[in-house]
């Protein structure tokens, strides 16, 4: 079974650029999550879908963050501007309905210069 | 609110010692609790789990054990290698299976072993 796949691995922008980020869950699964994890720090949810509806995203920072799951299947974030506090690697995340588990993709490290 | 805290690390060790990484959480109701590691290069796995009182998560040799009278759930393996060098993220979920359920993490302890 295919896991969660993330692109790009590594991006590198200047402040005020605009960068976006794709994922692809597990295939059937229903969730999906993107996650913030700063250097030393555990991951920060960001948004949750279920399938192409936003579940949570109060800690997204909407005046810069936005993500969009259409057709309930793979997801994009994008950041317009970003900022330096956004060097971070962003974690894409699914599971299946009434599961408590997530599988997790290999991430994608923003380095924001 | 819900929160997890962890042990800072780094924690280094000698091949074959004896592992233990402190865990304690704060949450409403009855959460599951998770061990999550991530290696070097890769993305987060799931290490083991509990969902209630008393259980015990087990998996590569390593154990917990769901405290629910000191709310810990701390990590342990009896004899550790090499390989087991990664960063261990402690996590619980609040809401079990509901759709608005969500894992909140610890800030993670780095593990490092010395052949």
């Amino acid at each position: 079974e295919a896991g969660v796949a993330q692109s790009p691995r590594y991006k590198i922008i200047e402040k005020r650029q605009s960068v976006a980020f794709w994922c692809n869950p597990i295939s059937g699964h229903a969730t999906l999550y993107w996650y913030q994890q700063i250097l030393g720090q555990g991951p920060k949810l960001l948004i949750q879908f279920q399938n192409n509806g936003v579940v949570d995203d109060s800690q997204l920072p909407k005046d810069r963050f936005s993500a969009e799951r259409l057709k309930g299947v793979d997801s994009t974030l994008k950041i317009q501007p970003a900022k330096l506090e956004d060097s971070a690697v962003y974690l894409c995340a699914s599971s299946p309905l009434d599961s408590d588990e997530q599988f997790f993709g290999p991430g994608t490290r923003l380095t924001v210069l | 609110g819900n929160s997890v805290t962890q042990m800072e690390g780094p924690v280094t060790l000698s091949e074959e010692a004896f592992l233990t990484i402190n865990c304690t959480y704060t949450a409403t109701g009855y959460p599951s609790l998770f061990w999550y590691v991530q290696y070097p290069g890769e993305g987060l796995q799931l290490l083991l789990k509990a969902t209630k009182a008393d259980d015990k998560g087990s998996n590569k040799g390593f154990e917990a054990t769901y405290r629910k009278e000191t709310t810990s759930f701390h990590l342990e393996k009896g004899s550790v290698q090499v390989s087991d060098s990664a960063v261990y993220f402690c996590a619980l979920n609040a809401l079990g299976y509901s759709s608005a359920s969500k894992i909140i993490f610890g800030s993670g302890t780095r593990l490092s072993i010395r052949p």
